[in-house]
C-alpha cells in the first residue's frame, strides 16, 4: 500500500464549479500535512498547509480528518487557473526531513 | 536570481556513463532534499541533508546513488552506470530550517539510452 494515495482524476469541470479532491494516508503517526499544486512540466509549490482544525485561504478550504487518516482539499468557484496537479504531502513523524509526496490529481478547468 | 537553481536542466546520456547533477539552494536555507519524479508519477524522496550531512539516505534506489553537499550550499547528486530505468526528472528543494515549505529548482530532465 502506497504512503500516500490519491484519485489522479482528471476531475474535468467547468468555471465557477466546486471540487474536492481528497488523500489518504497509510502511517497514523504522520505529524504534518500539505497541498502542494504543480503546473504541467513545472516544479511543484506549496499551496497550503492542513491544520487540525482544517484552514481556508480565499477559495481553498483543506481539512485534516486524523481518526480516518485522510485529507481534504475543496476549491470553490474554480478559475482556468486553477488547472493544475494538486499533490498532497505528508510528513511520516517528526520533523520535515522526508516529506512524501502523493502523486497528484490532475484538474482541468473549462470555460 | 533568487530560487533554487539546478543544472544542466537537460542530460542525455548514453547507458553504463556516469552523470553528475547539481543544486543551488535558496541562500541561508540549511535543509536541502533531492526527489526525482517520472512521467506521470508522483515525486520519489532521494535523501535529505540538513547542513552538509544527510541524516537520511533511505531513498536513494541503489548504490550506483550518490550525493553530497559543500560548504552548507551547492549539492551534487551523481548517478554511477546509469541505466534505463534512471531517466526522470531530478527536483531539488531547500527550506529554511526544518519547514513543510520546500522551495523546488526546475529540475534536471535525465535520459538514459
Amino acid at each position: 500500500r502506497k504512503e500516500v494515495e490519491q484519485d489522479p482524476g482528471p476531475f474535468n469541470v467547468p468555471e465557477g464549479a466546486t471540487v474536492a479532491f481528497n488523500c489518504t494516508y497509510s502511517n497514523s503517526a504522520s505529524q504534518s500535512f500539505f497541498w502542494y499544486r504543480q503546473d504541467c512540466r513545472k516544479e511543484p509549490k506549496l499551496l497550503m498547509s492542513v491544520y487540525s482544525s482544517g484552514n481556508e485561504d480565499g477559495r481553498f478550504t483543506a481539512q485534516l480528518n486524523r481518526a480516518s487518516q485522510y485529507i481534504s482539499l475543496l476549491i470553490r468557484d474554480s478559475k482556468l487557473s486553477d488547472s493544475a496537479t494538486y499533490l498532497c504531502v505528508v510528513t511520516p513523524s517528526g520533523g520535515y526531513n522526508k516529506l512524501i509526496f502523493g502523486a497528484g490529481t490532475r484538474l482541468a478547468v473549462h470555460p | 536570481g533568487a530560487g533554487v537553481s539546478q543544472s544542466p536542466s537537460n542530460k542525455v546520456t548514453e547507458k553504463g556513463k556516469d552523470v553528475e547533477l547539481r543544486c543551488d539552494p535558496i541562500s541561508g536555507h540549511t535543509a536541502l532534499y533531492w526527489y526525482r519524479q517520472s512521467l506521470g508519477q508522483g515525486l520519489e524522496f532521494l535523501i535529505y541533508f540538513q547542513g552538509n550531512s544527510a541524516p537520511d539516505k533511505s531513498g536513494l534506489p541503489s548504490d550506483r546513488f550518490s550525493a553530497e553537499r559543500t560548504g552548507g550550499s551547492v549539492s551534487t547528486l551523481t548517478i554511477q552506470r546509469t541505466q534505463q530505468e534512471d531517466s526522470a526528472v531530478y527536483l531539488c528543494a531547500s527550506s529554511f530550517g526544518v519547514s513543510g515549505e520546500l522551495f523546488f529548482g526546475e529540475g534536471s530532465r535525465l535520459t538514459v539510452l
